[in-house]
């Protein structure tokens, strides 16, 4: 079985300054991961997933995260935060053709 | 491109009543689909998923169920609502498995769901 922890529940930034979401898995299997962000009263979007090709990952909106296997984490990072970015992310796994494990989502709020 | 649909977008609803949610799926055949709720202040909970027509896997017991009459529909159901039934649906599409591969999921806008 697979799981998901976000260390953080809520990171606040200020714009401009880096942004760090910190999340560790289990997985019985190697495992696909994403990131996903969620917008308040929005469905979630897709900002990038790992599936075993290169262990830095680029998605979109300058995010990008990396899969360290040895530390089971999945780190996401962005080097500038922009006010845009002030939203709920999740940090999901999947070993499975049909059923993903999300974390419990890291609020980030970003200060002017 | 592959675009989902989900209304309504807010429901307001008094317990005891019945419920149908649907979602449907445009620019794609076969999909998998799949229900989830999240709650307030929580992370997202599988209810229910579908690799084909009239195929329906429950994930959490409850009194709502799901079906997919089509295709590209997937419903969700209740006959009486609970207050705890209350929160955010979302439904999500993922292209069908072939050979074991991990899918991504796509995620509807949701419906906000309050029972009164």
């Amino acid at each position: 079985a697979q799981s998901v922890t976000q260390l953080d529940s809520h990171v606040s930034v200020s714009e401009g300054t880096p942004v760090l979401l910190r999340c560790n898995y289990s997985s019985s299997y190697s495992p696909s991961l994403f990131w996903y962000v969620q917008h308040p009263n929005k469905g979630l979007q897709l900002l990038l997933k790992y599936t075993s090709a290169a262990t830095l990952v680029k998605g979109i909106n300058g995010f990008e995260a990396e899969f360290k296997k040895s530390e089971t984490s999945f780190h996401l990072t962005k080097p500038s935060a922009h006010m845009s970015d002030a939203a709920e992310y999740f940090c999901v796994v999947s070993d499975s053709d049909y059923k993903l494990s999300f974390g419990a989502g890291t609020t980030v709020t970003v200060r002017a | 491109s592959q675009t989902i649909h989900q209304w309504p977008a807010t429901l307001v609803q008094p317990v005891g009543s019945p419920l149908s949610l649907e979602c449907t799926v445009e620019g794609t055949s076969n999909p998998n689909l799949y229900w989830y709720r999240q709650a307030a202040g929580r992370g997202l909970q599988l209810l229910f998923y579908s690799v084909g027509i009239g195929q329906i896997s429950s994930e959490v017991p409850q009194n709502l169920s799901a079906s997919r009459p089509q295709d590209r529909q997937f419903i969700l159901s209740s006959k009486k609502l609970l207050l705890s039934d209350s929160g955010f649906y979302l439904c999500a599409w993922s292209v069908g498995a072939s050979g074991g591969l991990q899918e991504t999921q796509y995620f509807g806008p949701g419906t906000r769901l309050l029972v009164l």
